[in-house]
């Protein structure tokens, strides 16, 4: 079975300050990846997502991801953090095409503060 | 576009009753997604449909339904309601292989 790891359960950074998240997934072969950002009451906001090809991704709100197959590993990074970006974020796993499966098996996120 | 709308946003039940939550995807999407979010267990995948057909389903207990209709619009159903069924209940789309997702629909049982 799929599994996603987000080792850090909280973060804190000062406005301004670079950010990385980690993510790390055990499948067997290599998933869609995928990172969402839940507001306070709200549904998840898709930041990215990575199927194939250049292993680094551009999303939206400034974020990028990169893919690193040797690691496992998914980690989300933004230059420069506003105090929007307040928020948890997950990463999820889901299975390749050909399953015909849209199923994702997400991390137990990571709860982003942001210092002014 | 519009997003994915769910309906009610809250609702409070009790012990043993049951209950139906809905969701409109975003229009052109066939495959909707259901998941379970506590605090404990955290994101839980729940079942998918697609084209009316359950595609896929989580590890949940039989008290979890669902069904889609022929517009795509999709419902879910928890009978005899339990104290851990409290959770919000996210609903998802998708026409490929991003899901989009609602704003949830909070379920508090007492």
């Amino acid at each position: 079975a799929q599994s996603v790891t987000q080792p850090d359960i909280h973060i804190t950074v000062s406005e301004g300050a670079s950010l990385e998240l980690r993510c790390n997934y055990s499948y067997g072969a290599t998933p869609y990846l995928f990172w969402y950002v839940q507001s306070p009451g709200q549904g998840l906001q898709l930041l990215l997502k990575y199927f194939s090809g250049d292993t680094l991704v551009q999303g939206i709100k400034g974020f990028e991801a990169e893919f690193k197959r040797s690691q496992s590993s998914f980690n989300l990074r933004k230059p420069s953090v506003h105090w929007s970006d307040a928020a948890e974020y997950f990463c999820a796993v889901g299975e390749p095409s050909g399953t015909g499966r849209r199923a994702l098996t997400f991390g137990s996120g990571t709860r982003l503060q942001v210092q002014p | 576009k519009a997003g994915v709308t769910q309906t009610p946003r809250y609702l409070i039940k009790t012990r043993g009753q049951q209950v139906t939550l809905s969701c409109s995807p975003i229009s052109g999407h066939r495959s909707v997604s259901w998941y379970q979010q506590t605090p404990g267990q955290g994101l839980q995948f729940l079942f998918e449909y697609f084209s009316e057909t359950q595609r896929n389903k989580g590890n949940f207990p039989g008290r979890f339904s669902g069904r889609q209709f022929s517009n795509s619009r999709s419902e879910m159903n928890v009978s005899t309601l339990e104290l851990g069924d409290s959770a919000l209940y996210l609903c998802a789309s998708s026409f490929s292989y991003e899901q989009y997702f609602g704003p949830g629909t909070r379920l508090t049982v007492t």
